[in-house]
């Protein structure tokens, strides 16, 4: 079975310090990998995703993560926060003929 | 184009009690799932619907019951309502073609619907 652990349910970072988000998976069969982004009040957005090919994968708003089979971890970073950031992330896996998981969230916050 | 839409945004219904929640999918796709999300947590699969039927379903009750619609468009049908059932349900749509979102293809999600089981 797959699953997907979020390391930190709260992360909070000052305006211009670097973003990571810790995500680690278990899967059996090679992953599919995605980052979403929830703001209050509304459903979730696609950051970015892996499937296959370049293990550094770009996504939007300057986010971008990095496949590390090795270690089974693809932690979300961005180089310099902005007060827009501030909003929860989800990390979730699935793979060929299973349903999608999803991590618990990691909420970021942003001081000025 | 419209994205994914969900009716209504918010609903609150008494236990016991028995709920239908509404989703359209995005423009070109056939494929919808739908999830649960309690408060404080992640999303958590209910169940996928593709060619007007169930077609994976997760660890949920058979009280959650589901319909697609020849439009794609499908609703989300909860029995029996518990206190336990308040969350927010979120619908996803993927592409029509990409057989199911389970293989690596973007999901799209909803605002989601707001329940309250009193």
């Amino acid at each position: 079975a797959q699953s997907v652990t979020q390391l930190g349910s709260h992360v909070s970072v000052s305006e211009g310090a670097l973003v990571l988000l810790r995500c680690n998976y278990s899967s059996s069969v090679p992953p599919y990998l995605f980052w979403y982004v929830q703001y209050p009040n509304q459903g979730l957005q696609l950051l970015l995703k892996y499937t296959t090919g370049a293990t550094l994968v770009k996504g939007i708003n300057g986010f971008e993560a990095e496949f590390k089979k090795s270690e089974t971890s693809f932690h979300l970073t961005k180089p310099s926060a902005h007060m827009s950031d501030a909003a929860e992330y989800f990390c979730a896996v699935n793979g060929l003929g299973d349903d999608m998981r999803f991590g618990a969230g990691t909420r970021l916050t942003v001081k000025p | 184009d419209a994205g994914v839409t969900q009716s209504p945004t918010h609903l609150i219904k008494t236990r016991g009690q028995q709920v239908t929640l509404r989703c359209s999918p995005k423009s070109g796709h056939d494929t919808v799932s739908w999830y649960q999300q309690a408060l404080g947590q992640g999303p958590q699969f209910i169940f996928q619907y593709y060619e007007e039927e169930e077609r994976q379903r997760g660890n949920f009750p058979d009280r959650f019951s589901g319909h697609q619609f020849p439009n794609y468009s499908s609703e989300l049908n909860v029995n029996a309502l518990l206190l336990g059932d308040s969350a927010l349900y979120l619908c996803a749509s993927s592409p029509k073609g990409a057989g199911g979102p389970y293989n690596g293809y973007t999901q799209y999600f909803g605002p989601g619907t707001r329940l309250t089981v009193l």
